[in-house]
Order: structure tokens, then sequence, then C-alpha cells
């Protein structure tokens, strides 16, 4: 499959275990919050969003937690599994751009 | 199935000749966008358009061209392909900036 990343930080969970994947931003004008999933050879996919006036949003088994007071974001997965292995990365969005920025990622792998 | 399909996928060229990647979307989505990916760094956005015939640059424009004639098709034009773009390149599309949909990617090699 593709790389995408060299050097990425890297998790390793065991299947069943609850992964939480961190995300620092840098732009403080940032009110839109994205994180997303990149299977090896894949396009990235859309996981969940947050807005800035929000500081915790669930999905299926996944929970985005913002922390705009140290411009930090997490993403929790929750009874990983080994489908879930994937590079996690997320973006950001300031008020009236219409262009994201991207963090690096993080590797997540699970052993069965 | 809703899908972006881009094309070729993969591309081995030399410096200098002209070519296209293209990228289409079935979904009637306005925004459209292409991103770079390179090891080490982040999605990187290269040119977006809100709606047909309106496109606007994104972090990292140059060397690069696009055009949106009709809202389904977003091609990338490189005029003339250096070195420094070989990279992965991703087209995307959403009703809005935020929820995109990836295409699979095009592996790109300028030697």
């Amino acid at each position: 499959g593709e790389s995408v990343g060299l050097h990425l930080p890297t998790l390793s969970v065991q299947e069943g275990d609850n992964s939480i994947i961190n995300c620092a931003y840098s732009n403080s004008a940032s009110d839109y919050f994205i994180w997303y999933k990149q299977e090896s050879g894949k396009g990235p996919q859309f996981i969940i969003d947050i807005r800035s006036n929000m500081d915790k949003r669930q999905g299926q088994r996944v929970t985005v937690l913002l922390n705009k007071t140290v411009k930090h974001l997490s993403l929790q997965i929750a009874a990983t599994q080994p489908g879930d292995s994937a590079v996690y990365f997320c973006a950001e969005i300031p008020g009236g751009s219409y262009i994201p920025t991207f963090g690096r990622g993080t590797s997540l792998i699970v052993h069965p | 199935e809703a899908q972006v399909t881009q094309n070729p996928r993969y591309l081995i060229t030399v410096t200098g000749k002209k070519l296209t990647v293209t990228c289409s979307q079935n979904m009637n989505h306005e925004y459209m966008s292409w991103y770079r990916q390179d090891p080490g760094l982040g999605l990187r956005q290269i040119y977006y358009s809100m709606n047909v015939e309106v496109t606007d640059k994104g972090d990292v424009p140059e060397g690069y061209k696009v055009s949106r004639k009709e809202k389904r098709n977003f091609p990338l034009i490189l005029e003339s392909p250096s070195p420094n773009q070989t990279s992965l390149y991703f087209c995307a599309s959403s009703r809005t900036s935020n929820e995109q949909f990836f295409g699979p990617g095009t592996r790109l090699t300028v030697l």
C-alpha cells in the first residue's frame, strides 16, 4: 500500500482496548475540526467533526474531545478492532476559511 | 455508488512534459479540492473550487493549474512538471468545505 508518512507517531493496542489519539492544533481562530482515517492505499475517510462551540461529540464507537484552552483535540475509539488499523489525522479550519490545515497523523496498530 | 474518481492512479513522467490528472464526482457537490500528500507532512491543499468557474489557491498552488468548467469535474494540470512535484495527489468533494469525500489518490513520479 501507499506510505503516507515514514516516521509517524504510532499507537499500538490490543483488540478490544480503547484507543486515544491526540492532536495539537495551532490556530486559535480555527472553529471547525475534523478527524480522518486513512487506510493503506486509500484516500482519507471522514470519521467525525466538531465545532468550536462544543467540547465533546459522539459517534458510533468514536468520541471527539476539544479543549480550546490548550488547543488540543482527541479521538477516542471504543473497543478497537483490527479494522481500525490505519493512520488517523486531524484537520482544523479557521473561521471564514476554505483551506483546512491537516496534522501529520498517528498510525494506529491493533493487534488481534 | 457515490464516489470520487481519479485518473490515472499511477503516472511516471519526465520533467517538463505537460500532464493532466482528472477528477470526477457523482454527488452533485459544489466544493472540490486538490491535495498533495508527502512523507512526513500532512495533506496540503493545492487549489479548491466553490462552484463552476470559481477556483482559488490553497496553500501550495505554485506549478499547478485547475479548471472547473462542469460541476462534476475538476482536473489538475501540471504545465511543466518538476521532480519536486513527485507526490501522492488526492481530489476531494463536498457540499461545503467541511465533510470531504476523497478519491483513491494518484501517485505521480516526475523524473
